[in-house]
């Protein structure tokens, strides 16, 4: 079953850009992934659906600071133009047959 | 407005049972698969159930035989019965609309829509 693995955490100063990474496991370097983001006390969001080709579809109102890109078996979230109200955690998320949905560690994301 | 609302968590002592519910509203509620998610205090997201359209259940190892999930359509209504509650349980709960596609050969799903919680805390 497919594995996703994201860094505990990140940091990055108000008004830069960050990338976040989530990487697939072995055999598994097509899935889609979608990105959700937690902010402190609340519940999940979802951000967005990520394909390896690179091509992403945001969910309802999320930022246009909010993108998403894809190489090989990393998917990535950039955000740029950071913000106070970016700091939060940021889980990666798929779906396998056997496993069903398998999410990441997440990555926490300080913003200096 | 799609909305996603939890309801029914409290204190429990071990072994003992709690029912959850979600009401959805603002989508046709019978046309999406449904899950639940929990996250303990300080980790991270771990998947509980779902269930299909058509009312077929799914589990991970850690909750199979114990909790148990279920939908009314009428009442736009998801439901997790959890039975045999132990310390490792207690978390916040929440249910979330599944979406997804067919793309490249293969089936896709995610999550789009999440609830904003209920807590249940399993202590004597």
């Amino acid at each position: 079953q497919p594995v996703l693995t994201q860094s505990s955490s990140a940091s990055a100063s108000l008004g830069s850009s960050v990338k976040l990474t989530c990487t697939l496991s072995s055999g598994h370097s097509s899935y889609i992934i979608a990105w959700h983001q937690q902010q402190p006390g609340k519940a999940p969001r979802y951000l967005m659906k990520l394909e390896g080709s690179g091509s992403y579809n945001k969910g309802s109102g999320v930022p246009d600071r909010f993108s998403g890109s894809s190489s090989g078996a990393d998917r990535y979230l950039t955000i740029s133009n950071l913000q106070s109200e970016d700091e939060a955690d940021y889980y990666c998320e798929t779906w396998d047959s056997n496993t069903h949905v398998v999410f990441g560690g997440g990555t926490k994301l300080t913003v200096l | 407005e799609v909305q996603l609302v939890e309801s029914g968590g409290g204190l429990v002592q071990p072994g003992g049972s709690l029912r959850l519910s979600c009401a959805a509203s603002g989508f046709t509620f019978s046309s999406y698969d449904m899950h639940w998610v929990r996250q303990a205090t300080g980790k991270g997201l771990e998947w509980v159930s779902a269930i299909g359209t058509a009312g077929d259940p799914y589990y991970p190892g850690s909750v199979k035989g114990r909790f148990t999930i279920s939908r009314e359509n009428a009442k736009n209504s998801l439901y997790l019965q959890m039975n045999s509650l132990r310390a490792g349980d207690t978390a916040v709960y929440y249910c979330a609309r599944r979406s997804g596609g067919y793309s490249s050969g293969y089936y896709y799903y995610y999550m789009d829509v999440w609830g904003k919680g209920t807590t249940v805390t399993v202590s004597s």
